[in-house]
C-alpha cells in the first residue's frame, strides 16, 4: 500500500523550516527517506525502525510516531542545496519498500 | 555511502530493438537489486526484484518476457528491454542492497533515460 506524502509541493525562502509528512493506514516496519534532484538518483537520508524514534542531525531530522503509522522529515534553516523531491519509502515486515508520490521542495534565495 | 553505477546513462533506440541496461555495485556485494521505472515528476515504481543466482520477482502488471532481468553476480544485474516501443520510454533506476531486507538501505544508481523512437 503506497504511503501518503504531504504536502505535494512547498516553496520556501532560504533559512525557513519545512516539515514533510508520510503516513500509512497500517503500522509500518520501516520508513526510509530519500532526496532526489532532477535527473539524478535518489540519495539516502535516513531510515527509522522504532516507534517514537527520532534521528538525524540538527538541520535534517526525522521522527517515527509511537504507532508507527506516520513519519515526518524536518528541514531546519533550509539551504539552497535542500531543493529537490523528497520520497518516503515504507515497508511491512519481510516486504518490499513502496515509495510515496514525493514532495517537491523548492528553496528560493 | 555505497556506490552504484548504471550504464548507459542515456540511450535512444528505434522501435523494435532491444536495449540492455547494466547496474553495478562498485564497493559492496549486493545480494538483492531492484529495478524501478520513473515517469516525469512521478514516484518510483518498482518493476522487479532480483536476487543473485535466482529468477527475478516481477511486480503485478510488469511483463517478464519484455523486461528481462539477469543477476549473474553479487555486483551486476542487467535489465533488457526487448522489442522496445515508444511507450517504454522512461527513466529506469536500479538500486542495490546488501541483504535485501526491508530494514536495509537501498543505494540507487544514477538512472538510465531510455527514448524509443
Amino acid at each position: 500500500q503506497q504511503p501518503v506524502q504531504s504536502p505535494q509541493a512547498v516553496i520556501l525562502r532560504e533559512g525557513e523550516d519545512a516539515v514533510i509528512n508520510c503516513s500509512s493506514s497500517k503500522a509500518l516496519y520501516s520508513v526510509h527517506w530519500y532526496r532526489q534532484k532532477h535527473g539524478e538518483a535518489p540519495v539516502f537520508l535516513m531510515i527509522l525502525l522504532k516507534g517514537g524514534e527520532q534521528k538525524g542531525h540538527d538541520k535534517i531530522s526525522a521522527s517515527f510516531n509511537e504507532k508507527k503509522q506516520q513519519s515526518s522529515l524536518y528541514l531546519t534553516a533550509s539551504q539552497l542545496s535542500y531543493s529537490g523531491t523528497y520520497f518516503c519509502g515504507t515497508s511491512n515486515r519481510d516486504d518490499k519498500i513502496i515509495f510515496g508520490k514525493g514532495t517537491r521542495l523548492h528553496i528560493l534565495p | 555511502g555505497a556506490v552504484v553505477s548504471q550504464h548507459p546513462s542515456r540511450v535512444i533506440c528505434k522501435s523494435g530493438t532491444s536495449v540492455k541496461i547494466e547496474c553495478r555495485s562498485l564497493d559492496f556485494q549486493a545480494t538483492t537489486m531492484f529495478w524501478y521505472r520513473q515517469f516525469p515528476k512521478k514516484s518510483l515504481m518498482l518493476m522487479a526484484t532480483s536476487n543473485e543466482g535466482s529468477k527475478a520477482t516481477y511486480e503485478q502488471g510488469v511483463e517478464k518476457d519484455k523486461f528481462l532481468i539477469n543477476h549473474a553476480s553479487l555486483t551486476l544485474s542487467t535489465l533488457t528491454v526487448t522489442s522496445a516501443h515508444p511507450e517504454d520510454s522512461s527513466f529506469y533506476i536500479c538500486s542495490a542492497s546488501s541483504s535485501g531486507e526491508s530494514t536495509d538501505t537501498q543505494y540507487f544508481g544514477p538512472g538510465t533515460r531510455l527514448t524509443v523512437l
